[in-house]
């Protein structure tokens, strides 16, 4: 059982390009969460998906991100109009159940710069 | 408390050396605290999810205790090792997301 993949580990987009990330769930899990860490800062709760669905997404900028969890395939967070701003790793993590009384296991995350 | 607050903020020991760390976070509309284990170059990895008030829980040298009436847990590693260095990060965990700690990072040398 394959944990949660990440991709690209890396990716270098340059200001006003779009960013793609992907991440694939464990196998049965159907939480997503998308967490971002800016440099010497912790993580910060993004958005939290449960198929096809936005459950909260509280924590995600109001403009230029947007976040899907289709019925099939992997979640992705996007960034259109990506600004240095944005350069951070960002982190998915997926639970079996809620996260409330569950453990959430974490990708590798994907390290975005943008130049 | 705001916020999850946890100290100290790092922390150098030798090995064998047994070791504990603190979490506060605010014990009102308390859920469920998580502690994450975060080696440098990899991903958290879930240590222990505690619900209830009294809670301890154990994995190898590794324990756990919950206060949620007051709002604080103890983690506390007996006999440190080298390997067991790495961030330690406290969480409290809501309906829909966790909020994180800014962690206690841990460096065990020989």
């Amino acid at each position: 059982n394959a944990g949660v993949m990440q991709n690209p580990r890396h990716l270098v987009r340059r200001r006003g390009q779009e960013a793609r990330l992907r991440c694939s769930p464990m196998k049965g899990h159907s939480h997503v969460y998308w967490y971002r860490q800016l440099p010497e800062e912790g993580l910060k709760f993004m958005v939290y998906l449960q198929k096809e669905n936005i459950i909260d997404e509280s924590g995600m900028p109001k403009e230029r991100f947007s976040a899907e969890f289709p019925k099939e395939g992997p979640s992705i967070l996007r960034i259109q109009q990506v600004v240095r701003g944005d350069s951070a790793a960002y982190f998915c993590a997926s639970s079996l159940g809620g996260i409330m009384n569950t453990e959430a296991f974490f990708g590798q995350g994907t390290r975005l710069t943008v130049v | 408390i705001l916020n999850v607050e946890q100290s100290p903020q790092s922390l150098h020991v030798q090995e064998g050396d047994s070791t504990n760390f603190t979490c506060s976070f605010p014990s009102s509309n308390f859920y469920a605290l998580h502690w994450y284990r975060w080696e440098t170059a990899k991903s958290p990895e879930a240590l222990f999810v505690m619900t209830l008030n009294g809670d301890e829980k154990k994995k190898g040298q590794i324990s756990a205790t919950l206060n949620t009436k007051e709002g604080y847990s103890y983690l506390y590693i007996k006999g440190s090792q080298p390997e067991d260095s790495a961030t330690y990060l406290c969480v409290t965990g809501t309906a829909s997301k966790l909020t994180f700690g800014t962690g206690t990072r841990l460096q065990v040398t020989l």
